[in-house]
């Protein structure tokens, strides 16, 4: 069984342009999270959707991020315009659904590194 | 705030030794805890979880334990193993949020 997909996993950027991240889910999971990892840190929680509806954005900064999954699968993470403080690994995850949340599956990341 | 920590950033153990992994938890209306590991380049993957209910849960050479008098949570590892070189994280979850709070994570070495 595929796991979650991400890509890019590498990402260098200079400050003030935009950058998207991509995330394919475990197939027949409905609910999709986006994370935020910096060094050394855990993961911390930036936005959750159940199927394409978002249900949980409060810690999405939400003057630069942007976050969708229009057909309730994938979903991709924007970030326009980067500062030098969202270098971080940007994590995505699924799960079956929100009920037994804490069984998240864990993509490999996309690190962001931005000059 | 809520929070979750771990008590060192690093741990070094000798292979064959087993490794006890510790973490302090702040939020008593925890459903969950959990531990996950996480090896460089890839995301956190589930280790095992314990239900606030229990006290000691075991799964495949992993033993966690909570201590809620005192908010204590453990991994322990049995005879550790090259790959289990990883950094090991404890979280929390309440089952209404469906939030998980990560801690700060405990680089595992294993010595040879």
């Amino acid at each position: 069984e595929a796991g979650v997909v991400q890509s890019p996993r590498y990402k260098i950027i200079e400050k003030k342009q935009p950058v998207a991240f991509w995330c394919n889910p475990i197939s027949g999971h409905n609910t999709l999270y986006w994370y935020r990892q910096n060094l050394g840190q855990g993961p911390e929680l930036l936005i959750r959707y159940e199927n394409e509806e978002a249900v949980d954005d409060s810690q999405l900064p939400k003057d630069r991020f942007s976050a969708e999954r229009l057909k309730g699968v994938d979903s991709t993470l924007k970030i326009q315009p980067a500062e030098l403080g969202d270098s971080a690994v940007y994590l995505c995850a699924s799960s079956l659904d929100g009920r037994r949340g804490h069984l998240q599956f864990f993509g490999p990341g996309t690190r962001l590194t931005v000059l | 705030g809520e929070s979750v920590g771990l008590h060192l950033p690093t741990l070094s153990v000798q292979e064959g030794d087993n490794s006890i992994i510790n973490c302090a938890y702040s939020n008593s209306a925890s459903d969950y805890f959990i531990w996950y590991k996480q090896e460089s380049g890839k995301g956190p993957q589930f280790i095992i979880d314990i239900r606030s209910n229990m006290d000691k849960r075991q799964g495949q050479r992993v033993t966690v334990l909570l201590n809620k008098t005192v908010k204590h949570l453990s991994l322990q590892i049995a005879a550790t193993q090259p790959g289990d070189s990883a950094v090991y994280f404890c979280a929390e979850t309440k089952i209404r949020d469906d939030k998980i709070i990560f801690g700060k994570g405990t680089r595992l070495h294993i010595l040879p």
